[in-house]
């Protein structure tokens, strides 16, 4: 079946630091990957979203220069938080999907920042 | 404004009850699909359909694109059905999904 793994699960960086979060396909092409983020008591944003042989698209709010999003091959992606802060902790959630087909979730990267 | 509105906010039930959890959206959807969020927080894909009905188990979803709106029906409702259910719009191709804010459902005994 389709799957799709996200690590780390949980990570803690200091303020100021950056965070780098991969998400990986298996049983499927990620034609498309989406990245999302769950603040606290919050429902998911998109960051952006990431179409082979498309430039990354991103959503108002986020940035290229905060938030560079890797997409090399059909079963990986990658996503940094870069100079995190307070306001970037969260849930993050790749999404992925071969097509038009129903997306796929990963069990997402749970950021804190100390 | 909010794309994707859930009804009602929260839901408390007991064991054998059904469940009728509503979802609105402002604009024009080619797919409407249902999560359940577990306490760790990570997403379990329930029902995907674009237009229609679709079941599986306990779990009904209709979707109305024309009236830019869906439904997710829980039929004899047990305690682990209790948690918070995402309703996401998505528009046009490619994986960006809009989420509404979430339902959250309690099933007591």
């Amino acid at each position: 079946g389709a799957l799709v793994y996200q690590y780390p699960r949980r990570t803690i960086c200091k303020s100021g630091t950056s965070m780098r979060m991969e998400c990986q396909a298996v049983g499927f092409q990620a034609t498309s990957v989406a990245w999302y983020r769950q603040s606290p008591q919050k429902t998911f944003e998109l960051i952006a979203l990431s179409t082979v042989n498309s430039a990354i698209k991103y959503e108002q709010n986020f940035t290229q220069e905060k938030f560079p999003i890797s997409h090399p091959n059909l079963s990986f992606s990658s996503m940094t938080v870069l100079n995190a802060y307070l306001e970037d902790r969260g849930l993050y959630l790749c999404g992925a999907r071969t097509g038009n087909t129903e997306v796929f979730f990963g069990k997402g990267t749970r950021l804190t920042v100390v | 404004g909010q794309q994707v509105q859930q009804s009602p906010a929260s839901l408390v039930l007991q064991e054998g009850e059904n469940a009728e959890l509503q979802c609105n959206f402002s604009s024009t959807a080619t797919r409407l699909q249902w999560f359940y969020q577990r306490p760790g927080g990570s997403l379990v894909s329930l029902l995907s359909n674009p237009s229609g009905t679709k079941h599986t188990g306990r779990l009904t979803s209709t979707t109305v694109t024309k009236e830019r709106r869906g439904s997710l029906h829980i039929s004899s409702s047990q305690i682990t059905d209790s948690g918070t259910y995402l309703c996401a719009m998505e528009q046009g191709t490619g994986s960006k999904l809009s989420f509404g804010k979430g339902a959250k459902l309690t099933v007591s005994p």
